[in-house]
């Protein structure tokens, strides 16, 4: 199975402040036609998933600009460049080049 | 708008089944990817496993934990997923989710169905 490592595993941010993300994958997640396999999600306190961004850079439907995604192969960042109360939560990478799709372990962002 | 609601979850006891359904509305569920995932209390996402769209054969692919046990079926008439599991294990207990697939990602999820087995 491929294996997806984030870090860090929390991360206090300061409002207004950026933030970035790291998740490694054990293998490449990149395919002959040029995609990246990978995608980001934020869940909310209390709510399902969300998706941010796909094919490793691709921003998602109503995803503001603020949120990007970075990377190739099996070393991928997700940044916030300006944190705001609505981006709590906990985020994770997904890798989908392989069965058994897998999940990071989840970064708990939260505002200090 | 895509919409799903999962159904069906519940309290069940070891080696006991319980069927989840996954009613879409917005799109047709024969015609998409559909995946279901699922969360442990307090833990993080794992994949359960999905069916293909009819288009693309509609094969299903499971997590080797649930494989022989869970098993994901659609019915076109009522627009439909189902999550069948057998032979259920404590480790099963979490809120399943179903969300559909395109580019490789999941961009539409269920509210999710919680599924405790205990004694």
């Amino acid at each position: 199975d491929i294996v997806m490592t984030q870090s860090p595993l929390s991360l206090p941010v300061i409002s207004g402040e950026p933030a970035s993300i790291s998740c490694r994958s054990s293998q490449s997640l990149l395919d002959r036609h040029g995609y990246n396999y990978l995608a980001w999600y934020l869940q909310k306190p209390g709510q399902s998933p969300q998706l941010l961004i796909y094919w490793g850079s691709n921003r998602a439907s109503g995803v503001p600009d603020r949120v990007s995604g970075s990377g190739s192969g099996s070393d991928f960042t997700l940044q916030i460049s300006r944190v705001e109360a609505e981006d709590v939560g906990v985020y994770y990478c997904m890798q989908a080049l392989e069965l058994p799709i897998t999940f990071g372990q989840g970064t708990r962002l939260e505002i200090k | 708008e895509v919409q799903l609601v999962e159904s069906g979850g519940g309290l069940v006891k070891p080696g006991g089944s319980l069927r989840l359904s996954c009613a879409g509305s917005g799109f047709t569920v024969n015609d998409v990817w559909m995946n279901w995932v699922r969360q442990a209390p307090g833990k993080g996402l794992e994949w359960v496993g999905r069916i293909k769209s009819r288009t693309a054969g509609g094969t299903t692919d499971y997590t080797a934990p649930v494989r022989g046990r869970f098993t994901i079926s659609r019915e076109a008439s009522k627009n439909t997923l189902y999550l069948q599991m057998d032979s259920l294990h404590t480790e099963d207990t979490a809120v399943y989710y179903c969300a559909t697939e395109d580019r490789s990602s999941y961009e539409h999820w269920g509210q999710g169905t919680l599924v405790t087995v205990s004694s």
